[in-house]
Protein backbone atom coordinates (compact mmCIF):
# COMPACT_ATOMS: atom_id res chain seq x y z
CA UNK A 1 0.00 0.00 0.00
CA UNK A 2 0.75 3.35 -0.11
CA UNK A 3 3.07 4.98 2.51
CA UNK A 4 2.21 8.71 2.13
CA UNK A 5 -1.38 10.35 2.77
CA UNK A 6 -3.10 13.41 2.59
CA UNK A 7 -4.89 14.69 5.24
CA UNK A 8 -7.50 16.65 3.16
CA UNK A 9 -8.68 15.71 -0.14
CA UNK A 10 -10.22 19.24 -0.79
CA UNK A 11 -9.03 22.90 0.32
CA UNK A 12 -10.94 25.59 -0.80
CA UNK A 13 -9.21 29.34 -0.06
CA UNK A 14 -10.16 32.83 -1.08
CA UNK A 15 -7.83 34.44 -3.76
CA UNK A 16 -5.36 36.37 -1.97
CA UNK A 17 -4.92 33.64 1.14
CA UNK A 18 -2.29 31.75 2.01
CA UNK A 19 -2.73 28.11 1.31
CA UNK A 20 -1.71 24.54 3.38
CA UNK A 21 -1.74 21.74 2.13
CA UNK A 22 -0.58 18.60 4.55
CA UNK A 23 1.18 15.05 3.75
CA UNK A 24 2.19 12.52 5.83
CA UNK A 25 4.17 9.86 5.32
CA UNK A 26 5.00 6.39 7.12
CA UNK A 27 8.57 5.47 5.58
CA UNK A 28 11.11 6.94 8.39
CA UNK A 29 13.67 5.87 5.92
CA UNK A 30 12.71 8.28 3.14
CA UNK A 31 15.08 10.59 2.90
CA UNK A 32 13.51 12.98 0.38
CA UNK A 33 10.00 14.97 -0.43
CA UNK A 34 8.80 16.40 -3.74
CA UNK A 35 5.46 18.12 -3.95
CA UNK A 36 3.85 17.74 -7.69
CA UNK A 37 0.96 20.17 -9.19
CA UNK A 38 -1.00 18.86 -11.35
CA UNK A 39 -3.41 21.01 -13.51
CA UNK A 40 -6.62 18.89 -15.26
CA UNK A 41 -5.48 16.70 -18.47
CA UNK A 42 -1.78 17.31 -17.54
CA UNK A 43 1.09 15.61 -16.10
CA UNK A 44 2.54 16.34 -12.45
CA UNK A 45 4.35 19.69 -12.46
CA UNK A 46 7.72 19.87 -9.98
CA UNK A 47 6.82 22.60 -7.67
CA UNK A 48 9.53 22.04 -4.77
CA UNK A 49 12.06 19.44 -3.43
CA UNK A 50 13.62 18.89 0.41
CA UNK A 51 15.97 16.65 1.52
CA UNK A 52 15.22 15.23 5.28
CA UNK A 53 18.72 16.88 6.46
CA UNK A 54 16.44 20.10 6.32
CA UNK A 55 13.28 21.78 8.22
CA UNK A 56 12.51 23.90 5.46
CA UNK A 57 13.18 25.13 2.20
CA UNK A 58 11.48 28.24 0.18
CA UNK A 59 10.97 29.02 -3.60
CA UNK A 60 8.80 31.22 -5.13
CA UNK A 61 5.92 31.60 -3.21
CA UNK A 62 6.00 28.07 -2.01
CA UNK A 63 7.16 26.81 1.17
CA UNK A 64 8.08 23.39 2.25
CA UNK A 65 8.06 22.39 6.00
CA UNK A 66 8.96 19.03 7.21
CA UNK A 67 8.77 17.69 10.36
CA UNK A 68 10.34 14.44 10.77
CA UNK A 69 9.69 13.66 14.61
CA UNK A 70 5.91 13.43 13.17
CA UNK A 71 6.50 12.38 9.66
CA UNK A 72 4.50 15.39 8.26
CA UNK A 73 5.22 17.41 5.32
CA UNK A 74 3.19 20.24 4.26
CA UNK A 75 3.56 23.11 1.17
CA UNK A 76 2.51 26.25 2.05
CA UNK A 77 1.45 28.57 -1.10
CA UNK A 78 1.86 32.48 -0.38
CA UNK A 79 -1.06 34.88 -1.52
CA UNK A 80 -2.55 32.18 -3.94
CA UNK A 81 -3.94 32.90 -7.20
CA UNK A 82 -6.41 31.15 -9.50
CA UNK A 83 -3.57 29.74 -11.62
CA UNK A 84 -2.82 27.68 -8.49
CA UNK A 85 -5.70 25.97 -8.82
CA UNK A 86 -5.07 22.14 -9.22
CA UNK A 87 -3.98 19.10 -7.34
CA UNK A 88 -0.81 18.62 -5.69
CA UNK A 89 0.55 15.58 -4.55
CA UNK A 90 3.43 14.58 -2.68
CA UNK A 91 5.76 12.36 -3.08
CA UNK A 92 8.65 10.28 -1.23
CA UNK A 93 11.84 8.40 -1.93
CA UNK A 94 14.91 7.26 -0.93
CA UNK A 95 17.71 9.15 -2.75
CA UNK A 96 20.22 6.29 -1.63
CA UNK A 97 17.77 3.82 -3.55
CA UNK A 98 16.36 4.28 -7.33
CA UNK A 99 13.44 6.40 -8.38
CA UNK A 100 10.67 4.64 -6.69
CA UNK A 101 8.39 8.00 -5.84
CA UNK A 102 5.72 7.06 -4.18
CA UNK A 103 2.82 9.31 -4.10
CA UNK A 104 0.07 10.41 -2.11
CA UNK A 105 -3.43 10.39 -2.92
CA UNK A 106 -3.36 14.32 -3.61
CA UNK A 107 -5.22 17.27 -2.27
CA UNK A 108 -7.29 19.84 -4.96
CA UNK A 109 -6.95 23.39 -4.20
CA UNK A 110 -9.83 25.36 -5.32
CA UNK A 111 -9.29 29.03 -5.36
CA UNK A 112 -12.56 31.47 -4.68
CA UNK A 113 -12.56 34.84 -6.12
CA UNK B 1 13.22 20.61 -26.32
CA UNK B 2 10.36 19.02 -27.09
CA UNK B 3 10.88 17.50 -23.53
CA UNK B 4 9.04 14.74 -22.30
CA UNK B 5 6.47 13.27 -25.49
CA UNK B 6 4.07 10.32 -25.06
CA UNK B 7 1.79 8.95 -28.24
CA UNK B 8 -0.95 8.07 -28.24
CA UNK B 9 -2.72 10.61 -25.93
CA UNK B 10 -5.99 8.20 -26.35
CA UNK B 11 -6.54 4.99 -27.30
CA UNK B 12 -9.11 1.91 -26.51
CA UNK B 13 -8.69 -1.50 -26.93
CA UNK B 14 -10.49 -4.74 -26.26
CA UNK B 15 -9.88 -7.34 -23.77
CA UNK B 16 -6.79 -9.38 -24.65
CA UNK B 17 -5.26 -6.95 -27.14
CA UNK B 18 -2.04 -5.97 -27.18
CA UNK B 19 -0.28 -2.48 -27.55
CA UNK B 20 2.74 -0.45 -26.63
CA UNK B 21 2.68 3.25 -24.73
CA UNK B 22 5.20 5.45 -26.46
CA UNK B 23 7.78 7.51 -24.23
CA UNK B 24 10.55 9.52 -25.67
CA UNK B 25 12.67 12.37 -23.93
CA UNK B 26 15.22 15.05 -25.74
CA UNK B 27 17.23 15.87 -22.61
CA UNK B 28 19.77 13.23 -22.55
CA UNK B 29 18.01 11.88 -18.67
CA UNK B 30 19.61 9.44 -17.51
CA UNK B 31 16.30 7.85 -15.47
CA UNK B 32 13.13 7.32 -16.98
CA UNK B 33 9.56 5.82 -15.33
CA UNK B 34 6.18 5.01 -16.12
CA UNK B 35 3.24 5.48 -13.60
CA UNK B 36 -0.37 4.67 -13.78
CA UNK B 37 -3.34 7.22 -12.09
CA UNK B 38 -6.11 5.55 -11.57
CA UNK B 39 -9.36 8.25 -10.73
CA UNK B 40 -8.67 9.97 -7.46
CA UNK B 41 -6.06 8.72 -7.05
CA UNK B 42 -2.23 9.37 -6.89
CA UNK B 43 0.45 7.83 -9.47
CA UNK B 44 1.78 4.41 -8.72
CA UNK B 45 4.85 3.18 -9.69
CA UNK B 46 5.08 0.45 -12.67
CA UNK B 47 8.39 0.12 -14.53
CA UNK B 48 11.62 2.46 -14.59
CA UNK B 49 15.00 2.41 -16.22
CA UNK B 50 18.26 3.80 -14.75
CA UNK B 51 19.64 3.71 -17.85
CA UNK B 52 19.83 1.70 -21.42
CA UNK B 53 19.43 -1.71 -21.02
CA UNK B 54 18.83 -1.68 -17.55
CA UNK B 55 15.22 -1.64 -16.06
CA UNK B 56 13.15 -2.82 -13.14
CA UNK B 57 9.81 -3.30 -11.20
CA UNK B 58 7.42 -0.76 -9.43
CA UNK B 59 5.06 -1.41 -7.45
CA UNK B 60 2.39 -2.41 -10.03
CA UNK B 61 4.53 -4.24 -12.83
CA UNK B 62 2.23 -6.84 -13.46
CA UNK B 63 0.72 -7.17 -16.74
CA UNK B 64 3.18 -4.76 -18.30
CA UNK B 65 6.60 -5.27 -19.61
CA UNK B 66 9.31 -2.80 -20.71
CA UNK B 67 12.37 -2.33 -22.25
CA UNK B 68 14.96 0.70 -22.80
CA UNK B 69 17.52 -0.11 -26.02
CA UNK B 70 18.03 4.09 -26.52
CA UNK B 71 18.56 6.86 -23.75
CA UNK B 72 15.98 8.70 -25.29
CA UNK B 73 13.20 5.92 -25.33
CA UNK B 74 11.27 3.61 -22.99
CA UNK B 75 8.48 1.93 -24.43
CA UNK B 76 5.58 0.08 -22.13
CA UNK B 77 4.24 -2.54 -23.65
CA UNK B 78 0.61 -4.33 -22.91
CA UNK B 79 1.07 -8.16 -23.97
CA UNK B 80 -3.17 -9.03 -23.30
CA UNK B 81 -4.63 -5.87 -21.81
CA UNK B 82 -6.81 -6.07 -19.13
CA UNK B 83 -10.05 -3.87 -17.77
CA UNK B 84 -8.09 -3.51 -15.01
CA UNK B 85 -5.69 -1.40 -16.85
CA UNK B 86 -8.21 1.65 -18.02
CA UNK B 87 -6.02 4.22 -16.22
CA UNK B 88 -4.28 6.98 -17.59
CA UNK B 89 -0.63 6.27 -18.23
CA UNK B 90 2.15 8.98 -17.33
CA UNK B 91 6.62 8.63 -18.16
CA UNK B 92 8.63 10.41 -16.43
CA UNK B 93 12.34 11.32 -16.82
CA UNK B 94 14.98 13.03 -14.78
CA UNK B 95 18.50 13.44 -14.06
CA UNK B 96 19.60 11.94 -10.66
CA UNK B 97 21.96 14.91 -8.68
CA UNK B 98 23.37 13.67 -5.72
CA UNK B 99 25.44 16.09 -3.21
CA UNK B 100 24.26 19.12 -5.31
CA UNK B 101 23.67 21.74 -2.81
CA UNK B 102 20.12 24.12 -3.09
CA UNK B 103 18.82 20.99 -5.52
CA UNK B 104 16.40 19.95 -6.63
CA UNK B 105 18.12 16.50 -6.16
CA UNK B 106 15.47 14.35 -8.18
CA UNK B 107 13.57 16.32 -10.23
CA UNK B 108 11.63 14.43 -12.47
CA UNK B 109 9.46 15.97 -15.58
CA UNK B 110 6.24 14.57 -16.79
CA UNK B 111 4.83 13.65 -20.25
CA UNK B 112 1.13 14.57 -20.97
CA UNK B 113 -0.32 11.22 -20.51
CA UNK B 114 -1.69 8.51 -22.32
CA UNK B 115 -5.57 7.77 -21.30
CA UNK B 116 -6.45 4.18 -22.12
CA UNK B 117 -8.96 2.66 -21.84
CA UNK B 118 -9.96 -1.06 -22.00
CA UNK B 119 -13.49 -2.75 -23.05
Amino acid sequence: GESVGLHLPTLSVQEGDNSIINCAYSNSASDYFIWYKQESGKGPQFIIDIRSNMDKRQGQRVTVLLNKTVKHLSLQIAATQPGDSAVYFCAENMIQGAQKLVFGQGTRLTINP
Amino acid sequence: NAGVTQTPKFQVLKTGQSMTLQCAQDMNHEYMSWYRQDPGMGLRLIHYSVGAGITDQGEVPNGYNVSRSTTEDFPLRLLSAAPSQTSVYFCASSLYHLGLAGGPYNEQFFGPGTRLTVL
